[in-house]
């Protein structure tokens, strides 16, 4: 079975321009995360979406945002992109809204975004 | 203020001993913690789990332990084998909020 899958996996942009991230959940998996890890820390929540609906949203200014698909996809953009972008994001999904402990959620492997 | 946290940035451990990787956390409406390992260009993949009504969970060389009064945990490699050697992280969760991460512990298991 396939599991998360993020594109691209590596991205180079510049100051100010807008980028665009992809994430296809695990079949069946109705909830999808979206998380920021800088370097030397842990991964930083930015939104969660479930049935398609925003369930939530992390310390992220408004250059952020996200949407979920029909079939459960997602979208992570951001606008006028900073040097402290710079990161890699990534995107988990799970069965039910928000992980819990025994249906954790599930990462994909990210997309290493540079700021130039 | 960090919710979860992970004093030591590195632990290097011998093949065949035991590896105890340390998570505190501040926030008492913590339902549930879990560890994550990651390894270089993947994700974070899940590894173990422990309801805060547990003190023990145990799965086959992983052993996670809570101490609620202490707001403390730590999971327990044994025996330590090279390919365990990743970053390994302490997350927590209440009700249905996301996961909150502390900042990982780089596991080196030496052959």
């Amino acid at each position: 079975d396939a599991g998360v899958t993020q594109s691209p996996t590596h991205l180079i942009k510049t100051r100010g321009q807008h980028v665009t991230l992809r994430c296809s959940p695990i079949s069946g998996h109705k909830s999808v995360s979206w998380y920021q890890q800088v370097l030397g820390q842990g991964p930083q929540f930015i939104f969660q979406y479930y049935e398609k609906e925003e369930r939530g949203r992390g310390n992220f200014p408004d250059r952020f945002s996200a949407r979920q698909f029909p079939n459960y996809s997602s979208e992570l953009n951001v606008n006028a992109l900073l040097l402290g972008d710079s990161a890699l994001y990534l995107c988990a999904s799970s069965l039910v809204l928000g992980p819990t402990g025994n249906q954790p959620q599930h990462f994909g492997d990210g997309t290493r975004l540079s700021i130039l | 203020d960090q919710q979860v946290k992970q004093n030591s940035p590195s632990l290097s451990v011998q093949e065949g001993r035991i590896s105890i990787l340390n998570c505190d956390y501040t926030n008492s409406m913590f339902d549930y913690f879990l560890w994550y390992k990651k390894y270089p260009a993947e994700g974070p993949t899940f590894l173990i789990s422990i309801s805060s009504i547990k003190d023990k969970n145990e799965d086959g060389r992983f052993t996670v332990f809570l101490n609620k009064s202490a707001k403390h945990l730590s999971l327990h490699i044994v025996p330590s084998q090279p390919g365990d050697s990743a970053v390994y992280f302490c997350a927590a969760i209440s009700g249905n909020t996301p996961l909150v991460f502390g900042k990982g512990t780089r596991l080196s298991v030496i052959a």
